[in-house]
């Protein structure tokens, strides 16, 4: 199974102001995933980051706001800009495991709290 | 709805317990996965069941999927107190590979 970790682990921000957080895999994976857990809640996909391509977004969720890189088979950042406090959540990354790639191993996730 | 639903949303026992939780969906799917949360942190994968399998079993865990019925439920036997988690049921679709639909979860607390 990959290793997966995150970076920052926890951060509080001011409104208006952005963040990146690092996704960092242990081995090669082509398909990674963020999301955002706001309290209580389920998972709501962001994004699906794929090497070599574009990051494809889903229904609520734009480029512009959420700025995705994926560089390389074990890396990535999120940034989430202009920040609001409806921006507070979990932000957890993910890489598909498998042949095909149907389970998923997450990341520690990182704790955002807007101001 | 494109997630499963869990159910109960909160669900506590003592240790030695077996714990019960469902997740109902309305779509087809590809298989369905159960995840585990322990406190707000990454999740963890737990089991896969496949769209034409009815029961799997893994340790202290076993998975039923009753396709006709649109449900599954995970069961964990003997319950410990390291339990504590939320539970998540994902679904595969099988539209975009890798694509998992997660529902709301259910907490479970085991009491020592």
């Amino acid at each position: 199974s990959a290793v997966i970790s995150q970076k920052p682990s926890r951060d509080i921000c001011q409104r208006g102001t952005s963040l990146t957080i690092q996704c960092q895999v242990d081995s090669q994976v082509t398909m990674m995933f963020w999301y955002r857990q706001q309290p209580g809640q389920s998972l709501t996909l962001i994004a699906t980051a794929n090497q070599g391509s574009e990051a494809t977004y889903e229904s609520g969720f734009v480029i512009d706001k959420f700025p995705i890189s994926r560089p390389n088979l074990t890396f990535s950042t999120l940034t989430v800009s202009n920040m609001s406090p409806e921006d507070s959540s979990i932000y957890l990354c993910s890489v598909g495991q498998g042949s095909p790639a149907e389970t998923q191993y997450f990341g520690p996730g990182t704790r955002l709290l807007v101001l | 709805s494109q997630q499963g639903e869990e159910d109960p949303q909160a669900l506590s026992i003592q240790e030695g317990e077996n714990a019960t939780m469902n997740c109902s969906y309305k779509t087809s799917i590809n298989n369905l996965q159960w995840y585990r949360q322990n406190s707000g942190r990454g999740l963890v994968h737990l089991i896969l069941i496949r769209s034409n399998e009815r029961e799997k079993h893994s340790g202290r865990l076993r998975v039923t999927l009753d396709t006709s019925k649109k449900s599954s439920s995970l069961l964990i036997t003997a319950s410990r107190a390291a339990d504590t988690a939320s539970y998540f049921c994902a679904l595969d679709r099988g539209s975009t590979l890798g694509r998992l639909y997660f529902g709301r979860g259910t907490q479970l607390t085991v009491w020592p």
